[in-house]
């Protein structure tokens, strides 16, 4: 089983619309950030989160907000989505005792 | 503003036709450059860590060096199953507590038999 899962894999919604992503993990790693990805722009992040209780934006959190329900659980809303947050989104771990951030497999998010 | 730029936007290589991939960087004071993978409708896999100058990582046909101000992933006699987006990131030193990563666009590399 894969260690960073997300669902859905793939979405297509209507502006104006509220959606979740959800992301979860097995590997135990304390830290986990949201980002996004467009063409020719790289990967962005959105939101990032310590433990359960620490939430922090990151450099384009507007239009999104999210919820931490548990070390393993990061849940990605938009409240209401438009079209220009058709992207791919990745969720990321991280523990606090190393460097790296591993990604989960992504969701496809198109807004009409 | 950190910044990281790679080059080329995408490579087709030759199998067995080595080549380079650049990533130049910008940042106050370095953490850490990393090279991640990333295959079609995949989140990026991670590769390597490069933490100061003169560092190099090797993995299979993959040799990632570190300078000043940037990073190069050499691909030595690849094969097609090296086909894949490569992605660079910096770490700033003034973000370690959060591990802020700045992403590159990315290197499309195409291998063909």
């Amino acid at each position: 089983d894969a260690d960073v899962t997300q669902t859905p894999r793939n979405r297509i919604t209507k502006t104006g619309k509220r959606i979740m992503l959800e992301c979860s993990q097995t590997k135990g790693h304390d830290r986990m950030y949201w980002y996004r990805q467009d063409p020719g722009l790289g990967l962005r992040l959105i939101y990032y989160s310590f433990d359960v209780k620490d939430i922090n934006k990151g450099e384009i959190s507007d239009g999104y907000s999210v919820s931490r329900q548990a070390q393993a659980k990061f849940s990605l809303s938009l409240e209401s989505a438009i079209p220009n947050q058709t992207a791919l989104y990745f969720c990321a771990t991280r523990s606090s005792g190393t460097d790296t951030q591993y990604f989960g497999p992504g969701t496809r998010l198109t807004v009409l | 503003e950190d910044q990281v730029t790679q080059s080329p936007e995408a490579l087709r290589l030759q199998e067995g036709e080595s080549s380079s991939l650049n990533c130049s960087y910008t940042v106050s004071g370095l953490r850490g450059l990393f090279w991640y993978r990333q295959d079609p409708g995949k989140g990026p896999e991670f590769l390597f860590t490069l933490y100061s100058a003169g560092e190099e990582k090797e993995k299979e046909r993959l040799k990632a060096t570190l300078t000043k101000k940037e990073s190069f992933l050499h691909i030595t006699a690849p094969k097609p199953e090296d086909s894949a987006t490569y992605l660079c990131a910096v770490q700033a030193r003034t973000t370690d507590s959060w591990g802020k990563l700045q992403f590159g666009a990315g290197t499309q590399v195409v291998v063909t038999p």
